[in-house]
C-alpha cells in the first residue's frame, strides 16, 4: 500500500483565496483525521471522519473551514477564505479501528 | 485546554547515552497511549504505544513506561543514535474514541 496520500505537498495563496487540500487514505481504513500542526499548539485535530461521516469537528477553527468526505477513498479539506494565520502543515491520517495511525506527509500552506 | 503536555520542547543528549522524553496528561478517561517520531518534511510516524492496563512496553531500542497514578508517561530510548534525532510527539485516546490527543512535542538531538 502506498500509505496516506495528500496533495498538494506545498501550497502558496493569495489572502482571500480558496484553498483546497486532498487525502487518499489507505484502502481498508474506515476512520480519516485532519490535523494541522503549529508551532504553538503542536498537531492539534481538527475534525475527523468514521465510514465517512463527520463524527467530530470541534477542531476546526472557524466556518471558513470546511472539510468532506465523499466516498471511502478520498477527503478534502477548504479554506474560504484563506488568511495568513492559517498558515501551517495540514496533516490527513487514517486508521482501521486498530492500534495505530498512520499519517500522510502533509500539506504546507503558505498564506500570503 | 492542553490535556497532553510535553513540558521540554527540545533535549540534547550524547550519542549511546539513553534519550528520556517525559509527557503528563489531564484526562483520565485516556485508556492509550502512543509516540510518534516525526523528521522534517514527513508525517509523524508510529513508533510505541501502551495501553493503560500495564505499565511498560518495551520494543528493542525503546521502552515506554506509564504511571497512571502520576498521570505520566516515558519514552526511553537506550542507546541513542543519531538517526534518533527528530520531533517526539505523545498522543492519548479515550475508550471506544478514536481521536488521538496530541501533545506540542519535544525536538531531541542525539549529540555525535
Amino acid at each position: 500500500d502506498a500509505g496516506v496520500i495528500q496533495s498538494p505537498r506545498h501550497e502558496v495563496t493569495e489572502m482571500g483565496q480558496e484553498v483546497t487540500l486532498r487525502c487518499k487514505p489507505i484502502s481498508g481504513h474506515n476512520s480519516l483525521f485532519w490535523y494541522r500542526q503549529t508551532m504553538m499548539r503542536g498537531l492539534e485535530l481538527l475534525i475527523y471522519f468514521n465510514n465517512n461521516v463527520p463524527i467530530d469537528d470541534s477542531g476546526m477553527p472557524e466556518d471558513r473551514f470546511s472539510a468532506k468526505m465523499p466516498n471511502a477513498s478520498f477527503s478534502t479539506l477548504k479554506i474560504q477564505p484563506s488568511e495568513p494565520r492559517d498558515s501551517a502543515v495540514y496533516f490527513c491520517a487514517s486508521s482501521s479501528g486498530a492500534s495505530s495511525w498512520t499519517f500522510g506527509s502533509g500539506t504546507r500552506l503558505t498564506v500570503v | 485546554d492542553q490535556q497532553v503536555k510535553q513540558n521540554s520542547p527540545s533535549l540534547s543528549v550524547q550519542e549511546g547515552r539513553i534519550s528520556i522524553l517525559n509527557c503528563d496528561y489531564t484526562n483520565s478517561m485516556f485508556d492509550y497511549f502512543l509516540w510518534y517520531k516525526k523528521y522534517p518534511a514527513e508525517g509523524p510516524t508510529f513508533l510505541i504505544s501502551i495501553s493503560s492496563i500495564k505499565d511498560k512496553n518495551e520494543d528493542g531500542r525503546f521502552t515506554v513506561f506509564l504511571n497512571k497514578s502520576a498521570k505520566h508517561l516515558s519514552l526511553h530510548i537506550v542507546p541513542s543514535q543519531p538517526g534518533d534525532s527528530a520531533v517526539y510527539f505523545c498522543a492519548a485516546k479515550n475508550f471506544g474514541n478514536e481521536k488521538l490527543t496530541f501533545g506540542t512535542g519535544t525536538r531531541l538531538t542525539i549529540i555525535p
